[in-house]
Formats: structure tokens, sequence, C-alpha cells
């Protein structure tokens, strides 16, 4: 049972290109969230999705973008990354109206 | 932004001692959870409490909550090397979104 698992696990990026993070779980759940923590702030909710094919803004989502094609994947896309945009990102997923999120390992992006 | 925030930032203990930290939130919650992540891994669920509970206990784990302070307090007794790791509460409110803080860093020294 492999849980909630993200790729890739380490990034380097030049500042303007761009890239997707994937999260995919196989424990069948509607909500997925994706996360990004930076040192000394904590876990900020960049964009969530409450079922295929649905998205939705959480807290910073200025610069990424999201699907939900498939109930099992939630992609993290940044069309022109800034070196605003160095951080660890974390997918999480929970049953509908359960509160208790399951993450993934991790993606630590830098860019220059 | 965020809405819980841990105090301490950093707690450095001996092993066998008791580990406490708290939690103090600004708006009003449907529950509480405690996290812990440890270095370069992702985060794990430890406890959840709801809003209309006090306290709950989860093996070596004892939460806390008071709404009225809008604050909560984790303790971890009998601390061991593997408790070292940065400890996260996080509030839920009706839309199923939870807010992290910036978390508590513990270290258990041998």
């Amino acid at each position: 049972n492999a849980g909630v698992t993200q790729t890739p696990k380490f990034r380097v990026l030049k500042t303007g290109q761009s890239m997707t993070l994937l999260c995919a779980q196989d424990m069948n759940h509607e909500y997925m969230y994706w996360y990004r923590q930076d040192p000394g702030m904590g876990l900020r909710l960049i964009h969530y999705s409450v079922g295929e094919g649905t998205t939705a803004k959480g807290e910073v989502p200025d610069g990424y973008n999201v699907s939900r094609l498939k109930k099992q994947n939630f992609l993290l896309g940044l069309e022109s990354a800034a070196p605003s945009q160095t951080s660890v990102y974390f997918c999480a997923s929970s049953y509908p109206r359960a509160w208790e999120l399951f993450f993934g390992e991790g993606s630590r992006l830098t860019v220059l | 932004s965020q809405q819980g925030e841990e105090d301490p930032q950093a707690l450095s203990i001996q092993e066998g001692e008791n580990a406490t930290m708290n939690c103090s939130y600004k708006t009003s919650i449907n529950n509480l959870q405690w996290y812990r992540q440890n270095s370069g891994r992702g985060l794990v669920h430890l406890i959840l409490i709801r809003s209309n509970e006090r306290e709950k206990h989860s093996g070596r784990l004892r939460v806390t909550l008071d709404t009225s302070k809008k604050s909560s307090s984790l303790l971890i007794t009998a601390s061991r090397a593997a408790d070292t790791a940065s400890y996260f509460c996080a509030t839920g409110s009706i839309d199923y979104k939870l807010s992290f803080g910036a978390g508590t860093t513990v270290t258990v020294r041998a």
C-alpha cells in the first residue's frame, strides 16, 4: 500500500521554466490538497480538490495551476517559476468530510 | 494566514522527561489536530480533538482543548529519542480545510 506518492522528490529549475508535480494516491480518497512548507511558516494551502474534475484555490494560489483529471491524481503546475516558489511541496489526501490528512513525502523545489 | 501558532518554537528535553507544547488559534473551529514531521519526511497524523471535547489520550499523547481560551496543548509523556521531530497543530473549519501552525521542534537527548 503506497499511500500518497509524489514525483519528483527533488527538482532544480531556472527562473521562467515550467514544471509539473504529480501526486498519486491509492486510497480512493475524494479530497486532495497541495501545500507548500517554508521555514518558520508552517504549511500553507495552495489549491485543493474535493473530487475528480474539481479544483479550488487555497491560501496562496498565485503562480500555480492544478488539475484533477483522475480521482487518484492531483497535478500542481508552475507555468513560469520564480525564486519565491523555492519550497518543499506536500500533497495530501483525505476521505470526504473526514479530517485526517494523509501526506506524501514531499517534493523539494529550488528555483534559481 | 496561519490560524494556529505553536509555543515554544523549539524544545529540548532529556529522554524519559515529558514534553509539552501549546497551540493558540484565532477563530472558531470544528476540531484541532496534531501532526508529527520527522526530518525530511511528510507529516503524520497523531490525534484529533473535536471542539466539544476537552481532553483526549492516545498512547503516550495527551491533548487538551480550551475553546474559551482558543488554545490546545500536546503532552508527550516519557519521551524517547524517536519522538525527536517537529509537531504541528492544525485547526479544522467547516469547509474541511486545515490551517497549520509553524510548528514546535522537539529534540530528545539520550
